[in-house]
């Protein structure tokens, strides 16, 4: 098993909120990534990270910003959440390899 | 045209039944080919990596053909179990995921 983090699971608040999504692992990966899956649909990367300092935005236009202090997390933040935001938000890393290690994901509400 | 494409599903069929997906990509530059499986509401897991002189493990047995850009998996004797959405994966820069196809695998 993986050990990689994400809290909360699931997230119902209201418009113009302001949220953070944690995500941790203590495999000492270097890489790390942020996913969002809306259903039934593939996922597309929003932000990644190679390690500390380091953030990149992904293939898929974002509202959200993250950031890497340590190397074992990396939250990211939504300044004003709208139910366009809605959706499922999945953190992986990656070590020296080519395999992802997917977190349980936070499901996210936005009324 | 999607960077990863595979075919639509949903896949409806019996326990023993041999199954066969099929993913093309467009970036002649990817490196990386892999099947990930994700049931419904879960994060994905890595089923297998994908190579060109073919693998297999078990009952899957995953193709690549870099020419053609085409990659397939195969389930052999199909379980209950194997139920779920069998993403392809492929990496050049970053990874990406195709839209997967649904396997439902009935008693």
């Amino acid at each position: 098993e993986a050990d990689i983090y994400q809290t909360p699971r699931y997230l119902v608040i209201g418009t113009g909120k302001k949220i953070t999504l944690e995500c941790s692992q203590t495999m000492g990966h270097d890489k790390m990534y942020w996913y969002q899956q809306d259903p039934g649909m593939e996922l597309h990367l929003i932000h990644y990270s190679y390690g500390v300092n380091s953030t990149e935005k992904g293939d898929l236009s974002s509202e959200s910003t993250v950031s890497r202090i340590r190397t074992e997390h990396f939250p990211l933040t939504l300044e004003s959440a709208r139910p366009s935001h809605t959706s499922q938000y999945l953190c992986a890393s990656r070590g020296g390899g080519d395999t992802q290690y997917f977190g349980p994901g936070t499901r996210l509400t936005v009324l | 045209r999607k960077e990863v494409e595979q075919d639509p599903g949903p896949f409806n069929v019996p326990e023993g039944a041999t199954v066969a997906f099929n993913c093309t990509y467009s970036n002649s530059a990817s490196q990386s080919f892999f099947w990930y499986r994700q049931d419904c509401r879960k994060e994905p897991k890595l089923l297998m990596s994908v190579y060109s002189s073919g693998n297999e493990d078990g009952r899957f047995t995953a193709q690549l053909n870099r020419a053609s850009q085409y990659i397939s998996l195969l389930i052999r004797d199909s379980k209950l179990s194997d139920s779920a959405t069998y993403l392809c994966v492929v990496y050049g820069q970053n990874f990406v995921f195709g839209p997967g196809t649904r396997l439902s695998v009935l008693p």
